[in-house]
């Protein structure tokens, strides 16, 4: 059974546009959601989520997590072909422990 | 060094043959993490490192694989008689034990057991 899920699982779209990637979890009492992206090789870590309605941003990139409804996404607006690659959604239940991970959205971008 | 550092980047080996995986932390990193990734799935938990003791074994699959760290440093990750379902990427992370501390990942070994 799958404590996190990710939707889309893939996801098709033009430069320019604008995208937004869900997660949703079953895991409760957790420290931290974390967004990675992965292009052919190691995990890049993007965001750590601790606190519930608080965006976080870098760039193009933001993302918000609710502790209540159980989900956070990520956003990205005007994308690009470097956008191309797989989000991985993952919730860390405390410090110290594994993440917990999704199968992951796979993003591509078209010229 | 400045990242995580995993050796082979790729192994190919016959069936019933062992492999080791190495990984290399970040300077200073006292959590180390394996975790697999297969093909259409998520990257699944094989076993946590804190220091040289292994408090979190949970994720490892069968007694054909195991795993080791010295010197709260280097680790190993050995599968003894491999079998065709181990084929994978193995990554490696590493991390600091405080609060609010990502883990960060290496380039993985990618396994095939032909």
């Amino acid at each position: 059974e799958d404590k996190v899920v990710q939707s889309p699982l893939s996801l098709v779209v033009h430069e320019g546009d604008t995208v937004t990637l869900n997660c949703s979890y079953e895991v409760t009492n957790f420290r931290s959601l974390l967004w990675y992206k992965q292009e052919k090789k190691a995990p890049t870590f993007l965001f750590m989520l601790t606190s519930s309605g608080i965006e976080k941003k870098s760039g193009r990139l933001s993302s918000i997590l609710d502790k209540k409804e159980l989900f956070s996404i990520l956003n990205i607006t005007a994308t690009q072909t470097g956008d191309s690659a797989i989000y991985l959604c993952a919730i860390l239940w405390q410090a110290g422990t594994a993440l917990i991970f999704g199968k992951g959205t796979t993003l591509s971008v078209s010229s | 060094g400045a990242g995580v550092s995993q050796s082979p980047s790729n192994k190919v080996t016959e069936k019933g043959k062992d492999v080791e995986l190495r990984c290399d932390p970040i300077s200073g990193h006292t959590a180390l993490y394996w975790y697999r990734q297969s093909l259409g799935q998520g990257l699944e938990f094989l076993i946590y490192f804190q220091g040289n003791s292994a408090p979190d074994k949970s994720g490892l699959p069968s007694d054909r694989f195991s795993a080791e760290r010295t010197g709260g440093s280097v680790s190993t990750l050995t599968i003894q008689r491999t079998q065709q379902e181990d084929s994978a990427v193995y990554l490696c992370a590493s991390s600091l034990i405080t609060s609010n501390q990502p883990q960060h990942f290496g380039d993985g070994t990618r396994l095939s057991i032909l």
